[in-house]
């Protein structure tokens, strides 16, 4: 059964700390991985995209890391602000489907304190 | 910031009520879809569209309908709400089909049925 599985549920820290977010994936084929970070009462906004080939990929204080082997992947948050206090969702997507299936995986919703 | 669309953006209604939900986008995007999320859980695909006069049902089924006359507009109809569908509703467009393509959210419509 394709699934993704994210941890911790939730975090809390301190602002300007760094945070490491994990995802977990079953999907088979796989084509791509996102994430996604979504802003209370918003939709979620994409922050990277990785194929199987790629192992990290960054966005400003974002950095995304793939293992395809392990089916792994996290996200790092580097000198934590204020308004990364959000949800992060990890969504993975198949290609064996005309649709090209995206597997949601429940968020870590991360708090940042001041 | 991506140009879609929807209205209203909270809406508390009495059961048996009908309700529609607006979902509009700029970008020219064939593919729309329509996703329900609980709080704390994953996102789940209730209708998607290839274009003009298609429509599909996804992965979860759902009691609403859609509809799709202009590219830019892709509805969600409930004929007769009951408070199990109360939940906050997710509209999304994407250029292209599949995983490889990024999907833009709205910023939800949260709906409470009385």
């Amino acid at each position: 059964k394709n699934q993704v599985e994210q941890s911790p549920q939730s975090l809390i820290i301190l602002e300007g700390k760094n945070c490491t977010l994990q995802c977990n994936y079953t999907v088979s084929p796989f084509s791509n991985l996102r994430w996604y970070k979504q802003d209370t009462g918003r939709g979620p906004v994409s922050l990277t995209i990785m194929t199987f080939s790629e192992n990290t990929k960054s966005n400003g204080r974002y950095t995304a890391t793939l293992d395809a082997d392990t089916k792994q992947s996290s996200l790092h948050i580097t000198a934590s602000q204020l308004s990364d206090s959000a949800s992060y969702i990890c969504v993975v997507s198949d290609r064996g489907s005309t649709l090209g299936r995206l597997y949601f995986g429940r968020g870590t919703q991360l708090t940042v304190w001041p | 910031e991506a140009d879609i669309y929807q209205t209203p953006r909270y809406l508390v209604i009495g059961t048996g009520k009908k309700i529609t939900l607006e979902c509009s986008q700029t970008m020219g995007h064939d593919k729309m879809y329509w996703y329900q999320q609980d709080p704390g859980m994953e996102l789940h695909l209730i209708h998607y569209s290839y274009g003009v006069n298609s429509t599909e049902k996804g992965d979860l089924s759902s009691e609403s309908t859609v509809s799709r006359i202009r590219t830019e507009h892709f509805p969600l109809t409930l004929e007769s709400a009951r408070p199990s569908h109360t939940s906050q509703y997710l509209c999304a467009s994407s250029e292209g089909q599949g995983g490889a393509y990024e999907q833009y959210f709205g910023p939800g419509t949260r709906l409470t049925v009385t």
